[in-house]
């Protein structure tokens, strides 16, 4: 089955640490990109890449970190700085961010800082 | 600024009649339009499209209006089931853009 995965389902993490989630896609989608959800906010993009080995910021990227080494791949770390790290976490992926076409989102990490 | 409002953080409808969900954007250069669906504590579910050549795009129950001018666009979800209760996030694109900007989702519940 194609698709996307994100693992774990629920986090939980001390205040201070470091953590990684994770993102996996077997759709063999160039693009991918990582939301998180505050109630009443919607959808607020992180970081976004285009292509194995390139990422670029979103509209609020400050704590967290990304890397894609593998097209499958995109794990997004969230750091210390992250002041308010709380939130429920997507990743999405999207065939070709040139021409017009819909993202496919995973089943979403709910992150909890202690 | 939010650049796409969804200006009902919550709707009600009774089962068999009509939902209208709005969505109301600022810039005139998106042109790629989206509804998606969300249920608690999972990624959202692409409903329906419609690009700017349209005005109107149709999918079963589910019909989507974009009224340029206005730059407004609104699902119709007729008619409405009780497992169409969910939050519904409106996003626009410009067609070749990178990224797609959503609103801040509006919840729709349908009662028996």
């Amino acid at each position: 089955d194609g698709g996307i995965t994100q693992s774990p389902k629920y986090l939980f993490r001390k205040e201070g640490q470091n953590v990684t989630l994770s993102c996996e896609q077997n759709l063999n989608h160039d693009a991918m990109y990582w939301y998180r959800q505050d109630p009443g906010q919607g959808l607020r993009l992180i970081y976004y890449s285009q292509i194995v080995n390139d990422f670029q910021k979103g509209d609020i990227a400050e704590g967290y970190s990304v890397s894609r080494e593998k097209k499958e791949s995109f794990p997004l770390t969230v750091t210390s700085a992250q002041k308010n790290p709380t939130a429920f976490y997507l990743c999405a992926s999207r065939r070709d961010p040139r021409v017009g076409d819909t993202q496919y989102f995973g089943p979403g990490t709910r992150l909890t800082v202690l | 600024d939010q650049q796409v409002k969804q200006n009902s953080p919550s709707l009600s409808v009774q089962e068999g009649r009509i939902s209208i969900l709005n969505c109301d954007y600022t810039n005139s250069m998106f042109d790629y339009f989206l509804w998606y669906k969300k249920y608690p504590a999972e990624g959202p579910t692409f409903l329906i499209s419609i690009s700017s050549i349209k005005d109107k795009n149709e999918d079963g129950r589910f019909t989507v209006f974009l009224n340029k001018s206005a730059k407004h666009l609104s699902l119709h979800i007729v008619p409405s089931q009780p497992g169409d209760s969910a939050v519904y996030f409106c996003a626009v694109s410009d067609n070749y853009g990178q990224n797609f900007v959503f609103g801040p989702g509006t919840r729709l519940s349908v009662l028996p």
